[in-house]
């Protein structure tokens, strides 16, 4: 079962505002990245926050780790046309001796010119 | 370059027909997964592998199967047991031990049952 819910579904601002996208999640992580995909491509990682972080910084990009929540955001500021993507976020989980990665349903961001 | 390779980028198959789907990394990465994303949609783990010759079941594993016989390679097979396999398929990769790294993903195959 896929752990991870985002909202919202989809989202569509003007070139230079501030988008933001949140992500919930049911069970306890080690850490949780966020991904970018352009239409019928591969992922592309952007970031990873611990579960010990509060809050991590990337160029334009900001996340936020609520660990008693299980949530997160995702503020990517002064938005660009090339930030259009669906952006996911993942959620690390180790298992009895594995580790894997739950994704959750994404955020379609549009940016409009 | 290093990197994940998938191949075929575009495949069609037949109902009752097996289709095997490739993964091949050079970045020495322990770890390999196989995901699943069907349009507008999230990705769903189908099967992923920590160590050579040892691969577990992730969320929806029933009618696939993959090997892991080389570190390199990590090949996904579509049976006929898949009541519906049209989607896109992405494969990944990531250094093991602990996990707390990032995935590193291939470009897709986009399987269409005909």
């Amino acid at each position: 079962s896929q752990q991870g819910e985002e909202d919202p579904q989809a989202l569509s601002i003007q070139e230079g505002e501030n988008a933001t996208m949140n992500c919930s999640y049911k069970t306890s992580i080690n850490n949780l990245q966020w991904y970018r995909q352009n239409s019928g491509r591969g992922l592309v990682h952007l970031i990873l926050i611990r579960s010990n972080e509060r809050e991590k910084h990337s160029g334009r990009l900001r996340v936020t780790l609520d660990t008693s929540k299980k949530s997160s955001s995702l503020l990517i500021t002064a938005s660009r046309a090339a930030d259009t993507a669906s952006y996911f976020c993942a959620t690390g989980v180790r298992g009895s001796g594995t580790y894997k990665y739950i994704f959750g349903t994404g955020t379609r961001l549009k940016v409009l010119a | 370059d290093g990197g994940i390779t998938q191949s075929p980028k575009y495949l069609f198959r037949k109902e009752g027909q097996n289709v095997t789907l490739s993964c091949e990394q050079n970045l020495n990465h322990d770890a390999m997964y196989w995901y699943r994303q069907d349009p507008g949609q999230g990705l769903r783990l189908i099967y992923y592998s920590q160590i050579v010759n040892d691969f577990q079941k992730g969320d929806i594993a029933e009618g696939y199967s993959v090997s892991r016989e080389k570190k390199e390679s990590f090949p996904l097979t579509v049976t006929s047991a898949q009541k519906n396999p049209t989607a896109f398929y992405l494969c990944a990769s990531s250094i093991a031990s602990g996990g707390a790294g990032e995935l590193f993903f291939g470009e897709g195959s986009r399987l269409t049952v005909l």
